[in-house]
């Protein structure tokens, strides 16, 4: 069972356009965390949302954690051809340990 | 500051040979975990061993093992490899202090097993 739910999976889009990624959760979660990751390498940590309601910015990336602790979104604006990656959300529920669970990820292509 | 460093790059194994995967984690750090990630399942949670303890562990089978030794350093063990454990398997070390503690990934080591 997965704990976190991506969606969308795959995602294609030219330079310019804005988009939206969703991870939901019918769990709570402590915090949420949103990493990116690019062929051949590891997952790199981009934010962590800990309080509800939280709404973080990194540049052109905006992070929002749901009121409720269950689910959160990445928004980004114009996005760029350096945007490309595969987008993962990941947390700790709030009845366990110190686990991170990861979504399966969304895979974002930017074409120029 | 150097970063998680896992050895090696690429593996291939053949089927039913055990293989030993070697983590570095970021000095100062304490807590390495262990990631199974494949194209179907994502990345999934391995064991994650805090001071030469294994704090977490996921739901894999015994065939799955893992140590950490007393400067940090982190080796996890496959035995009686099978076809489906062909995976990227990712290590990543954090301070450990808490949950929130962001986790720093290696490269990964890429496991064929055929």
């Amino acid at each position: 069972t997965q704990l976190l739910e991506q969606s969308p999976q795959f995602l294609s889009i030219q330079e310019g356009e804005n988009l939206t990624v969703y991870c939901n959760s019918s769990s709570v979660f402590s915090s949420l965390q949103w990493y990116r990751q690019e062929p051949g390498e590891g997952p790199v940590l981009l934010v962590t949302v800990v309080t509800g309601g939280e709404v973080k910015k990194l540049k052109r990336l905006t992070f929002q954690f749901g009121d409720a602790r269950k689910d959160s979104s990445l928004h980004i604006t114009a996005a760029q051809t350096g945007d490309t990656g595969l987008y993962l959300c990941a947390g700790v529920p709030s009845n366990s340990g110190y686990a991170l669970n990861f979504g399966k990820g969304t895979s974002l292509l930017v074409t120029p | 500051k150097a970063g998680v460093t896992q050895t090696p790059r690429y593996l291939i194994k053949t089927r039913g040979q055990q293989v030993t995967l070697s983590c570095s984690p970021i000095s100062g750090h304490r807590s390495v975990s262990w990631y199974q990630q494949t194209p179907g399942q994502g990345l999934q949670f391995l064991f994650e061993y805090f001071s030469e303890t294994q704090r977490n562990k996921g739901n894999f089978p015994g065939r799955f093992s893992g140590r950490q030794f007393s400067n940090s350093r982190s080796e996890m063990n496959v035995s009686t490899l099978e076809l489906g454990d062909s995976a990227l398997y990712l290590c990543a070390s954090s301070q450990g202090s808490s949950y929130n503690s962001p986790l720093h990934f290696g490269n990964g080591t890429r496991l064929t097993v055929t």
